[in-house]
């Protein structure tokens, strides 16, 4: 069975930090760009960050020298280290596969709840 | 960055009802337009990708059509489990957006 399975939310402190890791099974991991995407509670869905088959990250302004994406193929794991945190990053987090380049993101995970108060 | 905006942000239907959600770019993205539904408390799930295409094990009620900057999302006949929040996105280019969302709910 194709499945994410995210880990590593909690609370952290505003200016804090938290790893978030992301655990994929059923597919060649390795094969695949994959993605974090957030929701805040009651909102919307926001793209956070992106790395390709070949290492190359993307991030949007919002998170843009604060959050690192990164993977390791041969723990088939996504990681996103999320520093400097504030209010505005509290959401559930969702690892995500990119079906392949400019296509859909046709996998999710359950989501893990990052909250960030003091 | 490319703007996607659904409309309605609502609406209220009944079992049956044919049901029509648009969303509109920014800019053209051709047909890099992918829509997914969201039920409370789960992740989203893909229904349509490429504008058109249907996800596998998505039902044929479900069909989407448009490219350039007007797409729309059809559900040709409401079923009880369809009632959810549904959203587009963009493929075309980082950074990936995605629409504010649809609330089908229960008329």
């Amino acid at each position: 069975e194709v499945q994410l399975v995210e880990s590593g939310g909690g609370l952290a402190q505003p200016g804090g930090s938290l790893r978030l890791s992301c655990a994929a099974s059923g597919f060649t991991f390795s094969s695949y760009a994959m993605h974090w995407v957030r929701q805040g509670t009651g909102k919307g869905l926001e793209w956070v960050s992106a790395i390709g088959t070949a290492g190359d990250t993307y991030y949007p302004g919002s998170v843009k020298g604060r959050f690192t994406i990164s993977r390791e193929n041969a723990k088939n794991s996504l990681y996103l280290q999320m520093n400097s945190l504030s209010a505005g990053d509290m959401a559930v987090y969702y690892c995500v596969r990119e079906r392949s380049s400019k296509d859909a993101f046709d996998i999710w995970g359950q989501g893990t709840m990052v909250t960030v108060s003091s | 960055d490319i703007q996607m905006t659904q409309s309605p942000s609502s609406l209220s239907a009944s079992v049956g009802d044919r049901v029509t959600i648009t969303c509109r770019a920014s800019q053209s993205i051709s047909k890099y337009l992918n829509w997914y539904q969201q039920k409370p408390g789960k992740g989203p799930e893909l229904l349509i990708l490429a504008a058109s295409s249907l996800q596998s094990g998505v039902p044929s009620r479900f069909s989407g059509s448009g490219s350039g900057t007007d797409f729309t999302l059809t559900i040709s006949c409401l079923q009880p489990e369809d009632f959810a929040n549904y959203y587009c996105q963009q493929s075309y280019r980082s950074p990936w957006t995605f629409g504010q969302g649809t609330k089908v709910e229960i008329k």
